[in-house]
């Protein structure tokens, strides 16, 4: 079955210890993205990445980094967490960048930094 | 990217049609119009996209102004199930190249009564 699978699902942490959330996706997808949710602000973009070794930063990537050494996954590394990074996060990826290309979610990490 | 506006929650009985508008004033002709939904604890998921023409799928249909300054998501007779935040974005891919930021704002919430 197509899909891209994010872990944990949910994930307690104390401020300042490292961690990550990983997203891999089945569907040989080039364009892979990272986003956050918190209520009223809607869905922003935190990095992208449009193939291997290719990453660049969305709207808000303070605090974050990504990697992308294989094209299946696309991690994401809060090297020093704080509270404010307590959110909704989804990872998403499509075929490749053009416009007509439909994108895929996984279901969501719900991250608390305490 | 285009920005897009669409209120934030709508409300509509069960079997009934559901309009569901999104201004893109800004608009390029390269844009698609993609339409995605997030239904309860659950990613969002893609529901139809289109450039100039109206599309039908399964799901619903999308109705497209002739200037493509705003568009309509149709629900041809909702269920409880169709009770979702529904995303308009607009994706520019690779006529902007280098810049694939996709952000998908705060959507509209419906609300359906049975």
């Amino acid at each position: 079955e197509a899909q891209v699978t994010q872990n944990p699902r949910y994930l307690i942490t104390v401020t300042g210890k490292k961690l990550t959330v990983t997203c891999s996706q089945n569907m040989n997808h080039e364009y892979m993205s990272w986003y956050r949710q918190d209520p009223g602000l809607g869905l922003r973009q935190i990095y992208y990445s449009m193939n291997v070794e290719v990453t660049d930063k969305g709207d808000v990537p303070e605090g974050y980094k990504v990697s992308r050494k294989e094209k299946r996954n696309f991690p994401l590394i809060l090297e020093s967490p704080s509270p404010n990074q307590t959110s909704l996060y989804f990872c998403a990826s499509s075929l490749n960048r053009d416009r007509y290309e439909k994108l895929f979610f996984g279901s969501g990490t719900q991250l608390s930094v305490l | 990217d285009a920005k897009t506006t669409q209120p934030n929650s709508m409300e509509s009985n069960e079997e009934e049609p559901v309009h569901l508008p999104c201004n893109h004033s800004t608009i390029s002709g390269t844009d698609y119009i993609h339409w995605y939904r997030q239904l309860p604890s659950q990613g969002p998921e893609y529901v139809i996209h289109g450039l100039t023409s109206n599309v039908n799928n399964r799901m619903a249909s999308l109705a497209i102004a002739e200037d493509r300054k705003s568009s309509t998501l149709i629900l041809h007779r909702a269920t409880l199930r169709d009770a979702a935040v529904y995303y308009c974005i607009l994706r520019d891919g690779i006529s902007n190249f280098g810049n694939e930021k996709l952000t998908f704002g705060t959507g509209t919430r419906l609300t359906i009564i049975p």
